[in-house]
């Protein structure tokens, strides 16, 4: 089944600083890779995605990359902000397949300091 | 969000006992799906249900029941507690495949002693 490897598992940056989390998957059949955003004592929430007939895609100081040759996509954060500080969770997903489920990565804490 | 709800949303019972967790969600969302967070694990999956009266196991199947004979319930149970199944459970649901976005209920946080 899928596998997916998230690095790393804790991240400290300076405000404004720019933050980013690598993730890498097993199953060549993947064509969906969401990243999600859990703050503390919440729910995981979507924060981007990128399919797999796309490079990358950005949303305001958020980007994702997808290298799908070399089976790994990243998360970008650019002038971090202290809202920022969370914990982040890649996944993988063959959507559209009968064995359609998203497997997540172990998750990266990402802390913004002052 | 408030579309998908989970309860009891804390529950502590003893190791042996049988325990049920809820899922419910009100979209109608054909996927649903129970995840288990445990610090230094991530999100692992459990079991999943394309549709009612279909269910498939995830990635820690063991010592876990599900079933979904409605739609919007996919309830999960624990028939013989174990102190590791000490952990927060999410359950989450996504419209159909090929649908993209997984919406997660707020969490069950199950201690077993």
């Amino acid at each position: 089944g899928e596998n997916v490897e998230q690095h790393p598992s804790t991240l400290s940056v300076q405000e404004g600083d720019s933050a980013v989390i690598k993730c890498t998957y097993s199953d060549s059949a993947s064509n969906y890779f969401p990243w999600y955003k859990q703050e503390l004592g919440k729910r995981p929430q979507l924060i981007i995605d990128i399919r797999s007939n796309v490079g990358e895609k950005k949303d305001q100081r958020i980007a994702v990359t997808l290298n799908k040759t070399a089976k790994h996509f990243s998360l970008h954060i650019t002038e971090t902000q202290p809202e920022d500080s969370a914990v982040y969770f890649c996944a993988a997903s063959k959507v559209g397949n009968r064995d359609d489920k998203i497997i997540f990565g172990k998750g990266t804490r990402l802390h913004i300091l002052p | 969000d408030a579309g998908i709800t989970q309860s009891p949303r804390y529950k502590i019972t003893e190791t042996g006992r049988q325990v049920t967790l809820m899922c419910h969600q009100t979209w109608s969302h054909s996927y649903m799906f129970w995840y288990r967070q445990d610090l230094g694990h991530g999100l692992r999956l459990i079991y999943y249900s394309a549709a009612a009266d279909i269910t498939d196991k995830g990635e820690v199947p063991d010592g876990y029941v599900v079933s979904r004979s409605k739609t919007e319930n996919f309830p999960l149970t624990l028939e013989s507690a174990t102190r590791s199944q000490t952990s927060v459970y999410f359950c989450a649901s996504r419209q159909y495949s090929g649908a993209y976005e997984q919406y997660f209920g707020p969490g069950t946080r199950l201690t077993v002693t």
